[in-house]
């Protein structure tokens, strides 16, 4: 069975700190995996996808892919008090284009 | 557009009873899919369509059913409600001939068996 592993947290950092949220997966055949932010009472909305690996980086948001070692993380610099969310990552196989969502991690960014 | 809409927001049902959510989706996406999440948890997918008359069991199906006879409709039944359905429906869609299999998440219904 495929899964998506989270840590639920919390995760708590200081304003302006680097937040650093990690995710592995079991699947050695995913090929796409997506960041989805998660603000409370509200629909998930994605805010990184990544299909390579290495780095990818979009203003304070940087997604990492290691697919040897099957682990993805999501790095917020400057984090704000509204980066305050539940972020979730999922995964999907190729030709599947169904994804596995992980259970979500926590994030709490205090003034 | 109006992306994934979805009614109703909140709906309390009592046990044995049945109900239909509707979701739909303007974007012509042939994937759609239904998701459950409870508190402090992930999403669960219940049943998924990859286009206008194909429907397919997702992770925890049982107690739902769906249908799809148009790209843009794909309505969840619940028939004989329980407590354990007590939870927050999101519906998605997502095209990924586009290149990029991200979803789009409609709003969600709150439902609430008693």
């Amino acid at each position: 069975q495929k899964e998506v592993e989270q840590n639920s947290g919390p995760l708590s950092v200081p304003e302006g700190a680097i937040a650093s949220l990690n995710c592995t997966y079991s699947d050695r055949g995913s090929q796409s995996f997506f960041w989805y932010r998660q603000y409370s009472g509200k629909s998930p909305e994605l805010i990184m996808f990544i299909y390579s690996n290495g780095d990818k980086e979009d203003g304070r948001f940087t997604a990492q892919l290691n697919k040897a070692s099957q682990y993805v993380s999501l790095l917020i610099r400057d984090s704000q008090p509204s980066d305050s969310a539940t972020y979730l990552c999922a995964a999907t196989s190729g030709g599947s284009y169904i994804p596995t969502f992980g259970r979500g991690t926590s994030l709490i960014v205090h003034p | 557009n109006a992306g994934v809409t979805q009614t109703p927001k909140f709906r309390i049902l009592k046990i044995g009873q049945s109900m239909t959510l509707q979701c739909a989706q303007d974007m012509n996406h042939n994937y759609m899919y239904w998701y459950r999440q409870d508190p402090g948890m992930g999403l669960k997918l219940i049943y998924y369509s990859v286009g206008a008359g194909i429907t397919d069991k997702g992770e925890v199906p049982n107690g739902y059913n769906v249908s799809r006879s148009t790209t843009e409709d794909f309505p969840l039944r619940l028939e004989l409600a329980a407590p354990s359905q007590t939870s927050v429906y999101f519906c998605a869609s997502s095209y990924p001939a586009d290149g990029r299999d991200e979803q789009f998440f409609g709003p969600g219904t709150r439902l609430t068996v008693l």
